[in-house]
């Protein structure tokens, strides 16, 4: 089983500062099945990437993805208030199992 | 508009059992891997159980993780739009809030999640 873990467990930033979160795989995944989420408070998650790189309906161009093999990233270039939240990425493996990282919370400094 | 409503939760004693539905509207649900994922409150995510689309077509095909395989059972009626999970043999555990998701590879539709406490 493919183990993801996220890092840094809490990312510290003010509004307009760029935010890089990192996903690592215990073992290669093919790059059209991992995807980011974003959970507010309170609020169910939402899909913001998927196959890596491309961006769910409605998900601002702020938000981008990248990354193969075990590395993977999320990046949102300019932090507006409603970003602040907890970000999971996910892969989908064989068996098939859907797997999810622990999470990265983006906070206010 | 897509929307997923689940309903069922509460508090449940360890051993117990408690069934779980999900009401989809605004989608053809037959067309659509169902799932679902649960969290502990403050923590992170853990896929429960999937169920394909069209049982009359291609059979269900279902998994289920690990920890829920034996004591969990997820199915779906197309005609009433709803998908269910049987949870049976509950342990302390399996306190979590749950939800149905939509999607194959991603799960692009959420429900607000139905929190289920097991407890004495």
């Amino acid at each position: 089983e493919i183990v993801l873990t996220q890092s840094p467990g809490t990312l510290s930033l003010s509004p307009g500062e760029r935010a890089t979160l990192s996903c690592r795989a215990s073992q290669s995944v093919n790059s059209r099945y991992l995807a980011w989420y974003q959970q507010k408070p309170g609020q169910s998650p939402r899909l913001l990437i998927f196959g890596t790189s491309s961006r769910a309906t409605g998900i601002p161009d702020r938000f981008s993805g990248s990354g193969s093999g075990t590395d993977f990233t999320l990046t949102i270039s300019r932090l507006e208030p409603e970003d602040f939240a907890v970000y999971f990425c996910q892969q989908y493996g064989t068996s098939p199992t859907w797997t999810f990282g622990q999470g990265t919370k983006v906070e206010i400094k | 508009e897509v929307q997923l409503v689940e309903s069922g939760g509460g508090l449940v004693q360890p051993g117990g059992s408690l069934r779980l539905s999900c009401a989809a509207s605004g989608f053809s649900f037959s067309d659509y891997w169902m799932h679902w994922v649960r969290q502990v409150p403050g923590k992170g995510l853990m896929w429960v159980a999937r169920i394909d689309g069209n049982s009359l077509i291609h059979g269900s095909n279902i998994n289920y993780a690990d920890s829920v395989k034996g004591r969990f059972t997820i199915s779906r009626d197309n005609a009433k739009n709803t998908l269910y999970l049987q949870m049976n043999s509950l342990r302390a555990e399996d306190t979590a809030v749950y939800y149905c998701a939509r999607g194959k590879i991603t799960l692009d539709y959420w429900g607000q999640g139905a929190l289920v406490t097991v407890s004495s």
